[in-house]
């Protein structure tokens, strides 16, 4: 069975410093990867998804990037975080095709103080 | 443009009453729909999508919706509900075949003993 991964749980970082959240997918092959951010615990922004190894869309222009440098990997970076960054930020997957749902990682709280 | 609609921020039930959790949608052509819950600082778990066929689907812990094309409408439903129940729902809403994932705003929903 497929399963997401997601760490570190929890992060606080100070203002300016540099950020890295990983994601990586196991038990599938060639996913469609995704980066949320749940702002006050409701509304969904998607901010990047990929469908192949190099290949990023990004939905949102700010203050970070995301990278896949392997299949089952995603990774969202900052290089210097912005107090606005803080939030709820969600990795899913899906199979390619329209009718596949997302899984969601358990998410990183990232607090930037 | 494709869009979707949770009217209510909470809903509030007694346990072992029936409950329903309200979305509708806009689209072009024939939608893909999902329903997701999220339990506090956790991520989105996947309980049912409707794609073609049966106007009602069934899903997971006893979860239904039913789709409505006239009402554009895909309401959540289950006939008793639990106080394990009480999350964070949300509606998505996606225009195939490659039409980006859109989520409402999530409606919170009480269950009481």
């Amino acid at each position: 069975s497929q399963t997401i991964h997601q760490w570190p749980a929890t992060l606080v970082q100070p203002v300016g410093s540099p950020l890295s959240l990983e994601c990586t997918v196991e038990g599938t092959s060639n996913p469609n990867l995704y980066w949320y951010r749940q702002a006050a615990g409701r509304g969904l922004q998607l901010l990047f998804y990929s469908v192949g190894i190099g290949q990023i869309s990004s939905e949102v222009p700010q203050n970070l990037s995301a990278s896949r440098p392997q299949d089952r990997q995603f990774i969202l970076s900052s290089k210097k975080l912005l107090l606005s960054d803080s939030g709820f930020y969600l990795c899913a997957w899906s199979l390619t095709g329209g009718s596949s749902p997302l899984h969601f990682g358990n998410g990183t709280r990232l607090t930037v103080t | 443009a494709q869009s979707v609609a949770q009217p209510e921020d909470q809903v509030n039930v007694a346990e072992g009453n029936p409950l329903t959790v309200k979305c509708t949608y806009s689209v072009s052509g024939n939608p893909y729909l999902f329903w997701y819950v999220q339990y506090p600082n956790r991520g989105l778990q996947f309980l049912l999508k409707y794609i073609t066929g049966d106007n009602l689907v069934k899903g997971s812990y006893g979860f239904e919706a039913e789709f409505n094309k006239s009402q554009t409408s895909f309401h959540l439903k289950k006939p008793s509900a639990l106080v394990s129940d009480s999350a964070l729902y949300f509606c998505a809403v996606r225009s195939p075949p490659t039409g980006k994932l859109i989520f409402g705003q999530g409606t919170t929903l009480q269950v009481k003993p």
